[in-house]
């Protein structure tokens, strides 16, 4: 079946401005993840939706970072006012059971990102 | 949250059997055993979970010491596909959301 879907692949960017990112989970997956990974370096947590829950946002670096889910489905991350050190590969995972039940992840694509 | 110990870097001959160990010597009673592996430049992916018992799927193997003190990914017939870094980690239902995939074993799979 279909995958955990991130658009766009990639994305160069100003300095300054803002920019979004999309995440598309697996059907039916009640958990969705957000990390960001930079070159050479681990995976780094950012944001975690549960259902209906709110989310765990204790992972995001600044409050530039922001993101949410419309629907229980769909999930933006926004970074307004990107900075030079936001550059790195954003990854969004999909999880079928979440904090209760199966915790393996599923993750997409990424999205990269470069802040010149 | 349990933590895990891998070696840093491992050879495999392709077409042989990879076995890349983890520790987990403090895993509590509840905590699952996950693999995960990175290929370069791809996000990570899920290869297998288990609790006590030996798990087998499409992937891989896992087998779980009597004691759950350590664990062993096995990859039965390695490709160079294969080549990836491989992450053990510990999870149970009081695991927060934010999962240390720490350092992982890099695996080489040799032509």
């Amino acid at each position: 079946g279909a995958g955990v879907s991130q658009s766009p692949s990639n994305k160069v960017t100003e300095k300054g401005k803002d920019v979004e990112l999309r995440c598309d989970p697996i059907s039916g997956h009640t958990a969705l993840y957000w990390y960001r990974q930079s070159l050479g370096q681990g995976l780094e947590f950012l944001i975690y939706f549960q259902g209906n829950s709110a989310p765990d946002k204790s992972g995001l670096p600044s409050d530039r970072f922001s993101a949410e889910r419309t629907g229980g489905s769909v999930s933006t991350l926004t970074i307004q006012r990107t900075q030079q050190e936001d550059s790195a590969v954003y990854l969004c995972a999909s999880s079928p059971r979440g904090a209760q039940g199966g915790r393996e992840q599923y993750f997409g694509p990424g999205t990269r990102l470069t802040v010149t | 949250d349990a933590k895990t110990t891998q070696p840093p870097s491992m050879d495999c001959a392709e077409g042989r059997a990879a076995n890349l160990p983890c520790n987990h010597s403090t895993i509590s009673g509840n905590e699952y055993v996950y693999w995960y592996r990175q290929i370069h430049s791809q996000g990570p992916q899920y290869i297998i979970h288990g609790l006590k018992n030996n798990e087998t799927n499409e992937m891989a193997s896992l087998i779980i010491t009597e004691d759950r003190k350590s664990s062993t990914l096995i990859l039965p017939h390695a490709t160079l596909r294969d080549t990836a870094v491989y992450y053990c980690i510990g999870i149970g239902p009081n695991t927060g959301n934010q999962f240390y995939f720490g350092t992982g074993t890099s695996l080489t799979v040799i032509p």
